[in-house]
């Protein structure tokens, strides 16, 4: 089983807050993806870095901003949390070799009042 | 471009009986093909994958997938099902091409996903 984490695997919270949403990996892979899933819906890729001070936006635009200060820790940020932000949230990593096989965490659930 | 084509939401199959997941991909190029499955509140967890070595591929809990070149299918099977098999299974493509350009960081593209229901 792979070792990444994600932290809070709920949250519920009122709009305007501004919330961080964690996620480490200490398998040492280069590669980390965000991930937005509605309900019922398909994965949507909003964020990816592959490295430390590397952060790219995905297909669906998103509000959020994320950073990658160090290798193992990719976290996510919503400065200012609102109704239509309410999903879950899978983040992901890659091994810089293999056979493109991401591994996911848990993911959170996040409610916005 | 690539797309993944999962063509059923929702697949019910009674307890013992054999499980067909149906996924129909396209690609441009030479494509590596997965199968994820999400249980409740959990995390996608990697089935199997089908990266062009054998064509069938066998995965984790009796799961296997048949990768058919000619028809651009790579459907998920099961001969018997078992109660905690229900969950939502979702195939995903990936390319290798470097000139790819889309489908996100990696060129990786999910389906929609099916959701399998087991009745006792």
């Amino acid at each position: 089983e792979a070792d990444i984490y994600q932290t809070p695997r709920y949250l519920v919270i009122g709009t305007g807050k501004k919330i961080t949403l964690e996620c480490s990996q200490t398998m040492g892979h280069d590669k980390m993806y965000w991930y937005q899933q509605d309900p019922g819906m398909e994965l949507h890729l909003i964020h990816y870095s592959y490295g430390v001070n590397s952060t790219e936006k995905g297909d669906l635009s998103s509000e959020s901003t994320v950073s990658r200060i160090r290798t193992e820790h990719f976290p996510l940020t919503l400065e200012s949390a609102r109704p239509s932000h309410t999903s879950q949230y899978l983040c992901a990593s890659r091994g810089r070799s293999g056979l493109e096989t991401q591994y996911f965490g848990p993911g959170t659930r996040l409610l916005v009042l | 471009a690539q797309s993944v084509t999962q063509l059923d939401s929702h697949v019910s199959v009674s307890e013992g009986t054999p499980v067909l997941l149906r996924c129909n991909y396209s690609s441009s190029y030479s494509p590596s093909l997965f199968w994820y499955v999400q249980h409740p509140n959990k995390g996608l967890q990697l089935l199997l994958k089908y990266t062009s070595a054998a064509t069938l591929v066998k995965g984790i809990n009796g799961f296997e997938a048949e990768f058919k070149k000619s028809e651009t299918s790579f459907h998920l099977t099961k001969p018997s099902a078992h109660m905690s098999d229900a969950a939502e299974y979702f195939c995903v493509v990936s390319t290798k091409s470097l000139m790819y350009s889309g489908g996100g960081a990696d060129g990786l593209t999910f389906g929609k996903g099916t959701h399998l229901i087991i009745q006792p």
